[in-house]
C-alpha cells in the first residue's frame, strides 16, 4: 500500500463550482498534512496545512482532516480557471511523503 | 526574506555522463534541506534529506549522491547518469522547529530538468 493516496483525477469543474480532492494515508502515527499546488512546469507551492481533526479555512480553500479515518480532503470554493493545476498532498512521520498529485482543470 | 536557488534549470546530458546539481538558500540558518525528484506525471519522490553540514541521509538506493559542504547549500551528483535518472530535481528547506504547528513546511526551488539521452 502506498503511504499516500490521492483520487487519480483528472478532475473537470465549471467555474465558480466546488472542486473536491481527497487523500489517504497509511501511517496512524503522521501528524501533519500538507496541501501543496503544482503548475505546469513549475514547483510546488504551499496552500496549506493541517494538524488538528476537523476543518481549516484559507479564503477559497478548505482543508479537512479526519486521523481515525485517515482521510484529508481539500475543498476549493468558488473555483477559478487560474486554479487549474495539480494539487498534491503530503502527509509527515519524520519526512514528507506525497502523494501522485490530482490534476485540476476549471472550465470557463 | 527567505530564498532558495537551484540551477541548472534545464540540462541534457549523455548516459554514462557525470551530474551537478546544486542548491542555495538565502535569508535562514539551518536549514534541513531535501532533494526530490519527480518523473514525467509522477509523484514527488524523496531522494536525499539533511539536518546539518555533512549529514545526508539517503531515502532510495541509486546511483546519485548528496553534499552539504556548507550550511545553506546542497548539492546532487551522479558519477555516470542513467536513462532513468531524467525528470524533474526539486530542492527544498525547511526550519527546524521542535512544535508540530507548522512542522515541515517545505518551500521548493524553481527545479532543474533533467533530460537523459
Amino acid at each position: 500500500q502506498k503511504e499516500v493516496e490521492q483520487n487519480s483525477g483528472p478532475l473537470s469543474v465549471p467555474e465558480g463550482a466546488i472542486a473536491s480532492l481527497n487523500c489517504t494515508y497509511s501511517d496512524r502515527g503522521s501528524q501533519s498534512f500538507f496541501w501543496y499546488r503544482q503548475y505546469s512546469g513549475k514547483s510546488p507551492e504551499l496552500i496549506m496545512f493541517i494538524y488538528s481533526n476537523g476543518d481549516k479555512e484559507d479564503g477559497r480553500f478548505t482543508a479537512q482532516l479526519n486521523k481515525a479515518s485517515q482521510y484529508v480532503s481539500l475543498l476549493i470554493r468558488d473555483s477559478q480557471p487560474s486554479d487549474s493545476a495539480t494539487y498534491l498532498c503530503a502527509v509527515n512521520d519524520y519526512k514528507l511523503s506525497f502523494g501522485a498529485g490530482t490534476t485540476v482543470t476549471v472550465r470557463a | 526574506s527567505q530564498t532558495i536557488h537551484q540551477w541548472p534549470a534545464t540540462l541534457v546530458q549523455p548516459v554514462g555522463s557525470p551530474l551537478s546539481l546544486e542548491c542555495t538558500v538565502e535569508g535562514t540558518s539551518n536549514p534541513n534541506l531535501y532533494w526530490y525528484r519527480q518523473a514525467a506525471g509522477r509523484g514527488l519522490q524523496l531522494l536525499f534529506y539533511s539536518v546539518g553540514i555533512g549529514q545526508i541521509s539517503s531515502e532510495v538506493p541509486q546511483n546519485l549522491s548528496a553534499s552539504r559542504p556548507q550550511d545553506r547549500q546542497f548539492i546532487l551528483s551522479s558519477k555516470k547518469l542513467l536513462l532513468s535518472d531524467s525528470g524533474f530535481y526539486l530542492c527544498a528547506w525547511s526550519i527546524r522547529t521542535s512544535g508540530i504547528s507548522g512542522a515541515n513546511v517545505l518551500t521548493f526551488g524553481a527545479g532543474s530538468r533533467l533530460t537523459v539521452l
